[in-house]
C-alpha cells in the first residue's frame, strides 16, 4: 500500500523558516517513474503547487515562490523535505505531499499526482 | 506561465443530474499532462482523470474527461450523493511546473 505522510510544526512565527517532511512508504524514491510534489491550500482557497523532485534529483519550483523554497530527498530514509524561508501569515495553509507518477505508452508520456498525503496544517502567527 | 480557468465557479445540481465542468488554458496544453481531481471537505484531493480522458484506478465510469488544446471538460453523467465536492483541473507544463485551476464546487441544489 502506497502512503505519504507529512510532518512538521503546527505553528511558526513570521520570518521563520518552515521545514516539512514527507515520509513515503510502498514505493521507492529511487523509482525512475516516480517523484514527489508539495502542494499547499490556504483555508477556503485553491490548491497551489510548490515544488517537485524526481528520482534523478531533478527539482522544480513554483515561479512565484522559487526564491524561498528548497526541496531535497533522502532515499535511504524514504523522505522528501521542503523548506520555505521567511514565513508570513499569508503562508498559513494545509501543506500536502503527493506522489507523481510517470506513465508512458507508444505515443505519450503521462504525468499525474496519484497518491496524496492527508496534509499538515501550518499556521503563521506571532 | 499557463493559467487554468475553471467554470462555473459553483454548479448547483440535484442527484441524478449531469454535471459538466470546464477548464480553459491560457495557451495550448498537452492532453497527456492534463488531470482532474476531486476534493471533499477536510480531505486531500483524489485523482480522477489523467491524460485528459483516462480514468484513474477505482474511479467509476460516470466520470469522464475530454478535450484538447485549450479546452477541457470533466463530465459526471449522473450525480451520486458522494460526488458533491470541489473539482480541480491541473496541468504539467513544458517548463516542468504544475498549475491548478481555481476549482469548481458542485453543490446540491
Amino acid at each position: 500500500q502506497v502512503t505519504l505522510k507529512e510532518s512538521g510544526p503546527v505553528l511558526v512565527k513570521p520570518t521563520e523558516t518552515l521545514t516539512l517532511t514527507c515520509t513515503v512508504s510502498g514505493f521507492s524514491l529511487s523509482n525512475a517513474r516516480m517523484g514527489v510534489s508539495w502542494i499547499r491550500q490556504p483555508p477556503g482557497k485553491a490548491l497551489e503547487w510548490l515544488a517537485h523532485i524526481f528520482s534523478n534529483d531533478e527539482k522544480s519550483y513554483s515561479t512565484s515562490l522559487k526564491s524561498r523554497l528548497t526541496i531535497s530527498k533522502d532515499t535511504s530514509k524514504s523522505q522528501v523535505v521542503l523548506t520555505m524561508t521567511n514565513m508570513d501569515p499569508v503562508d498559513t495553509a494545509t501543506y500536502y505531499c503527493a506522489r507523481i507518477s510517470l506513465q508512458y505508452d507508444i505515443l505519450y508520456y503521462y504525468y499525474y499526482m496519484d497518491v496524496w498525503g492527508k496534509g499538515t496544517t501550518v499556521t503563521v502567527s506571532s | 506561465e499557463i493559467v487554468l480557468t475553471q467554470s462555473p465557479g459553483t454548479l448547483s445540481l440535484s442527484p441524478g443530474e449531469r454535471a459538466t465542468l470546464s477548464c480553459r488554458a491560457s495557451q495550448s496544453v498537452s492532453s497527456s499532462y492534463l488531470a482532474w481531481y476531486q476534493q471533499k471537505p477536510g480531505q486531500a484531493p483524489r485523482l480522477l482523470i489523467y491524460g485528459a480522458s483516462s480514468r484513474a484506478t477505482g474511479i467509476p465510469d460516470r466520470f469522464s474527461g475530454s478535450g484538447s488544446g485549450t479546452d477541457f471538460t470533466l463530465t459526471i453523467s449522473r450525480l451520486e450523493p458522494e460526488d458533491f465536492a470541489v473539482y480541480y483541473c491541473q496541468q504539467y507544463g513544458s517548463s516542468r511546473t504544475w498549475t491548478f485551476g481555481q476549482g469548481t464546487k458542485v453543490e446540491i441544489k
